[in-house]
């Protein structure tokens, strides 16, 4: 059983959607929690940054952490085409983490 | 503010090559460097950090090899290339542990294709 699970899509919806992308863990001791996109051809971004449990908000996107289920989301509001990329997730255990456990990340298209 | 130069964007390279991709990083002191490889259509596989100059932790036993011969500067190298090492590489950089912020950035990649 992998670290981190992430549904690698593709997942393809309509312009002006809500976007559900989800992660999937096995490690209780994670406690940071990132979102990143990746644009084709391009390296990755970071999106969101979350500790612990709950919600965080940023303009269209919010990032939720259950950490009961082991459960992370990222949800788009109003998606738009230029959120066409691949979004992966990413979790350590502490902020000296050397490493990252990233999700094999979901391709996402919307479509105008 | 901190930047991260990755080059070359692409390279098309023979079976048997050598290899040499080159990280720099400006802005910041004593970073955490990486190199990643991602296959198409999945997700980052790491391949070798470094805490410091001279430090390389390698994560998967490969034809590949890295170094860091300065403080921000980190180079993936291998003696002969396989047409296993095709893919997109990433270089990425974080802030010291002593900062305790685990944030990767990353580099705009180097797509390698080993013909």
């Amino acid at each position: 059983q992998k670290e981190v699970e992430q549904d690698p899509g593709p997942l393809s919806v309509p312009e002006g959607a809500i976007v559900s992308l989800n992660c999937t863990y096995s490690n209780s001791a994670f406690q940071y929690f990132m979102w990143y996109r990746q644009y084709s051809r391009k390296g990755p971004e970071l999106l969101m940054y979350t500790y612990s449990s709950g919600n965080k908000e940023d303009g269209r996107f919010t990032a939720q952490v259950d950490k009961s289920s082991k459960y992370i989301s990222l949800f788009i509001r109003d998606s738009q085409p230029s959120d066409s990329a691949t979004y992966l997730c990413a979790m350590s255990e502490d902020q000296g983490a050397q490493k990252l456990v990233f999700g094999q990340g979901t391709r996402l298209t919307i479509n105008p | 503010s901190q930047t991260i130069h990755q080059w070359p964007a692409t390279l098309v390279q023979p079976v048997g090559s050598p290899l040499s991709l080159e990280c720099t990083v400006e802005g910041t002191s004593n970073p955490n460097l990486y190199w990643y490889r991602q296959a198409a259509g999945r997700g980052l596989q790491l391949l070798f950090y470094s805490v410091g100059i001279g430090q390389i932790s390698s994560e998967v036993p490969q034809n590949l090899s890295a170094s860091r011969p300065q403080d921000r500067q980190f180079i993936l190298s291998s003696k002969k290339l396989l047409l296993s090492d095709s893919g997109f590489y990433l270089c990425a950089w974080s802030a010291p542990p002593t900062m305790a912020k685990n944030i990767q950035y990353f580099g705009a990649g180097t797509r390698l294709s080993v013909l």
